[in-house]
């Protein structure tokens, strides 16, 4: 079985410009998270999707973050315009169904914001 | 809100050596808890889970007893190796899979 996949793997930008990252979740899985782990500190939960409607979104800073889950497969998160204290990993995770069942994670996207 | 509380690191310890992680959390209600483990390079992976009060989980000789009293989710291995070396995240959940969060973190280094 495949894992989750993210893209690209890093990515450094200047401040004020844009960026998105794109996951693709473990065949199946109806739920999608997307966290933002910065140094030193445990992930934090920006949005939680339940096959594509938004289950979560409250720590989503909605004035630059965005994020979509067409399909319901497939999902994006952009940021625009990007700020340095965004500089982070940004982790994306599936889970069979919205329940305590284990989150599978991606490898993460390493965002330099200069 | 919610919160999960972690003991600092990095913990060091020599190999077959006794663990405990500490891991409090504050929340209204009775939130599911987890542990989450990060070796070098890789991502993160779910260790071990208890979803009510005294449940205890267990996973690769690790340990942890879910009480409420307390409001605590210790983590324990009586004897540690050196691949046991990583990050170990505590976390707590709601409503079935909603409201994640996550501790800052504890590294664990094991030395031979």
């Amino acid at each position: 079985e495949a894992g989750v996949a993210q893209s690209p793997r890093y990515k450094i930008i200047e401040k004020r410009q844009s960026v998105a990252f794109w996951c693709n979740p473990i065949s199946g899985h109806a739920t999608l998270y997307w966290y933002q782990q910065i140094l030193g500190q445990g992930p934090k939960l920006l949005i939680q999707f339940q096959n594509n409607g938004v289950v979560d979104d409250s720590q989503l800073p909605k004035d630059r973050f965005s994020a979509e889950r067409l399909k319901g497969v497939d999902s994006t998160l952009k940021i625009q315009p990007a700020k340095l204290e965004d500089s982070a990993v940004y982790l994306c995770a599936s889970s069979r169904i919205l329940s305590n069942n284990e989150q599978f994670f991606g490898p993460g996207t390493r965002l330099t914001v200069l | 809100g919610n919160s999960v509380t972690q003991m600092e690191g990095p913990v060091t310890l020599s190999e077959e050596a006794f663990l405990t992680i500490n891991c409090t959390y504050t929340a209204t209600g009775y939130p599911s808890l987890f542990w989450y483990v990060q070796y070098p390079g890789e991502g993160l992976q779910l260790l071990l889970k208890a979803t009510k009060a005294d449940d205890k989980g267990s996973n690769k000789g690790f340990e942890a007893t879910y009480r409420k009293e307390t409001t605590s989710f210790h983590l324990e291995k009586g004897s540690v190796q050196v691949s046991d070396s990583a990050v170990y995240f505590c976390a707590l959940s709601f409503n079935y899979g909603q409201n994640f969060v996550f501790g800052p973190g504890t590294r664990l280094s094991v030395l031979p």
